[in-house]
């Protein structure tokens, strides 16, 4: 069974840098093809795709934030990691990761992220 | 970047009745050397994660039901629910996963008439 799960802070200040983490289980990162990504979504607005990383460690970003974003995992292949660095109330947004083959096949709950100061 | 449209953003629909919303890229999403459509279709219900419905424009996941039919190719793409159900009343999304940075639509919204 293929679980994804967010966690984050919930709440930071403009200038910030947000750090997240995506835990998953049932598959294994180091499995040839498999892919993690992170994607937002301001509330009542569509999704935007942030950021993946596959299982050779190669990280692809989107260019419109690819100079605040950091996409990493763990040894184990069981957690990625997202930071954004400078954060403002554009940020702002429910942060998911889903597991990345022919589209996005499993999602996280999503983590929301609020930006104020 | 790979521009997704999608039309109509919202459509009053009931149930019984059969549906189609639009999805276009701004340029082609058939790979030549597989025949292969880039387009995935996503159904996102309030307060849910988005699920994947959908692959290569016309594929439908594992326990998806067979109402919900994908079509198109290179630029145009069609998602037809037969028969709309009352738990069909949610955001479609489409998706394009072609080429970095894969991309969105803006989404359709079915709401009950």
């Amino acid at each position: 069974q293929v679980t994804l799960k967010e966690s984050g802070p919930g709440m930071l200040q403009p200038s910030k840098t947000l750090s997240l983490t995506c835990s998953f289980s049932g598959f294994s990162l180091s499995t040839s093809g498999m892919v993690v990504s992170w994607i937002r979504q301001p509330s009542g607005k569509s999704l935007e795709w942030l950021a993946a990383i596959d299982w050779d460690g190669d990280k692809y970003y989107n260019p419109s934030l690819k100079s605040r974003l950091t996409v990493s995992k763990d040894t184990s292949n069981t957690q990625v990691f997202l930071k954004i660095t400078s954060v403002d109330i554009a940020d702002t947004a429910t942060y998911y990761c889903a597991r990345s083959r022919t589209g996005f096949d499993y999602w996280g709950q999503g983590v929301m992220v609020t930006v104020s100061s | 970047d790979i521009v997704m449209t999608q039309t109509p953003s919202s459509q009053a629909v009931s149930a019984g009745e059969k549906v189609t919303m639009s999805c276009k890229s701004s340029q082609s999403l058939l790979y030549s050397e597989n025949k292969k459509n880039y387009l995935a279709w996503y159904q996102q219900k309030p307060g849910q994660s988005p699920k994947l419905l959908i692959s290569w424009a016309s594929t439908r996941e594992s326990g998806v039901p067979d109402r919900f039919i994908g079509s198109g190719s290179g630029t145009d793409f069609t998602l037809t629910i037969s028969s709309v159900q009352a738990e069909d009343l949610a955001v479609y999304y489409c998706e394009q996963y072609y080429d970095t940075p894969w991309t969105f639509g803006g989404g359709t919204k079915l709401e009950l008439k």
